[in-house]
């Protein structure tokens, strides 16, 4: 069955500065999801990529998709406390949705 | 917006008692789905529905049923709680077709069986 792991698995940054969680398939991935999760709330959409080099932006978040690689890469520019939460890739395997177990994101002022 | 609706953020309940967790959709998704999140564990898929009226076991479906009488509502029931379904409740919604629409979250019911 497809797995999707995710690193760095938590992650402390200063406010301002960059950072990228990666987000590996076992498999070959046909669309990967991001999702973003304050503690003890429900998981909030970002962003879908369907196509390897696929690339889309939200504010200052950013995410590629790497098909031969079977990655996809989510970069944040200029943290701010805003971005604290927890990061989910998820990708279609079979019938369902699967996840990755998330990178924890603490942005300190 | 997608606006997904659980109708309790947190709730405690007994040992054996009937438990109902609803959720509501306001954007006319034919899909929605039922997950527990647990620390280590993730998110896990208990059932789904791709119609009214129709459902489908997902990865841990054992302890629980589901109901979908109306497009709109989706409701998860623990027919005798047990501790160990002390959880995280997390419903979503899709729209239906290819698989490759994503799945929008309500914000989860915090359940503590004592």
């Amino acid at each position: 069955s497809q797995e999707l792991e995710q690193s760095p698995q938590s992650l402390i940054v200063q406010e301002g500065k960059n950072l990228t969680i990666n987000c590996t398939s076992s498999k070959t991935l046909y669309g990967l999801y991001w999702y973003k999760q304050k503690y003890g709330e429900g998981l909030i959409f970002l962003m879908m990529l369907q196509k390897g080099g696929e690339e889309k932006s939200h504010e200052k978040i950013t995410a590629k998709l790497d098909e031969k690689k079977q990655q996809s890469s989510l970069h944040i520019t200029a943290s701010q406390p805003s971005h604290a939460g927890i990061y989910l890739c998820g990708a279609w395997s079979s019938y369902k949705l699967i996840f990755g177990s998330g990178t924890r994101l603490l942005v300190r002022p | 917006d997608v606006k997904v609706t659980q109708s309790s953020r947190y709730l405690v309940k007994r040992t054996g008692e009937k438990v109902f967790l609803e959720c509501v959709q306001d954007m006319d998704h034919e899909n929605m789905f039922w997950y527990r999140q647990d620390p280590g564990l993730g998110l896990r898929l208990i059932y789904f529905s791709y119609d009214v009226k129709m459902k489908e076991k997902g990865d841990i479906p054992e302890g629980y049923s589901v109901s979908r009488e109306k497009k709109e509502r989706f409701s998860l029931i623990l027919e005798s709680a047990s501790t160990n379904q002390t959880s995280m409740y997390l419903c979503a919604s899709s729209l239906g077709g290819s698989g490759n629409q994503p799945q929008h979250f309500g914000d989860g019911t915090r359940l503590s069986i004592l």
